[in-house]
């Protein structure tokens, strides 16, 4: 499985474009990047996946490289309601056994 | 509304106790999951069963054990076996080769204590 490094916390401010950037050097070419989003006590929450360049949906927008060692996720004009811990996730097809390993995340601290 | 339910959301036994976790799905799911979750960690995996009838071991399976008689229910029951029980269990499923097997829905979490 591809080893996934993040920032363990981050803080923003609301209103602010928040990134937060998480290296996969060893991603396999099948391999596809994945983002989640937790809230305390609660079960992660899909927010965006990708393979390659760009990816946009409503609430958030995924980079990745040409080189695809690292993903990028962004989003615009954070509340406060998006504190939560973030999480990337690299892995193939979850039905052919390739399971997702969750790391520890990002924590994502939203002021007002 | 289609989803993933488990029950129930809290959780008390004694030490020594087996218990199961409940974990419905009506989604349709081919794969289902159980991970693992202490305070302050990300998710590790327990069990996964890809069908009915078939499930292997995840990464810390011991102490635990798990059924998939049916394509909706994954029950996943904590046996006096595992040292450490006490956490927030989280059971997800997602799509086999039908649809976007990339993305896993979960439920809202049990969470056992046990003393």
């Amino acid at each position: 499985l591809a080893k996934t490094t993040q920032p363990i916390s981050m803080d923003s401010y609301e209103g602010q474009e928040v990134n937060i950037t998480c290296s996969h050097n060893n991603i396999a070419t099948n391999d596809y990047i994945t983002w989640y989003q937790q809230f305390p006590s609660q079960g992660p929450r899909f927010i965006i996946q990708g393979y390659k360049t760009k990816v946009t949906n409503e609430v958030a927008s995924l980079f990745i490289p040409a080189d695809r060692k690292s993903s990028t996720l962004s989003l615009p004009r954070v509340s406060l309601s998006d504190t939560a811990v973030y999480y990337c996730l690299v892995g193939g097809l979850v039905w052919a056994g390739n399971m997702l390993t969750f790391g520890g995340g990002t924590r994502l601290m939203v002021k007002p | 509304d289609g989803g993933i339910t488990q029950s129930p959301k809290y959780l008390f036994r004694k030490e020594g106790q087996n218990v199961t976790l409940s974990c419905e799905q009506n989604l349709n799911h081919d794969a289902m999951y159980w991970y693992r979750q202490d305070p302050g960690q990300g998710l590790r995996l327990i069990y996964y069963s890809q069908i009915v009838n078939d499930f292997q071991k995840g990464d810390i399976a011991e102490g635990y054990s798990v059924s998939r008689e049916k394509k909706e229910s994954f029950p996943l029951t904590v046996t006096s076996a595992q040292k450490n029980p006490t956490a927030f269990y989280l059971c997800a499923s997602s799509f086999g080769t039908s649809g976007n097997s990339y993305e896993q829905y979960f439920g809202p979490g049990t969470r056992l204590t046990v003393t």
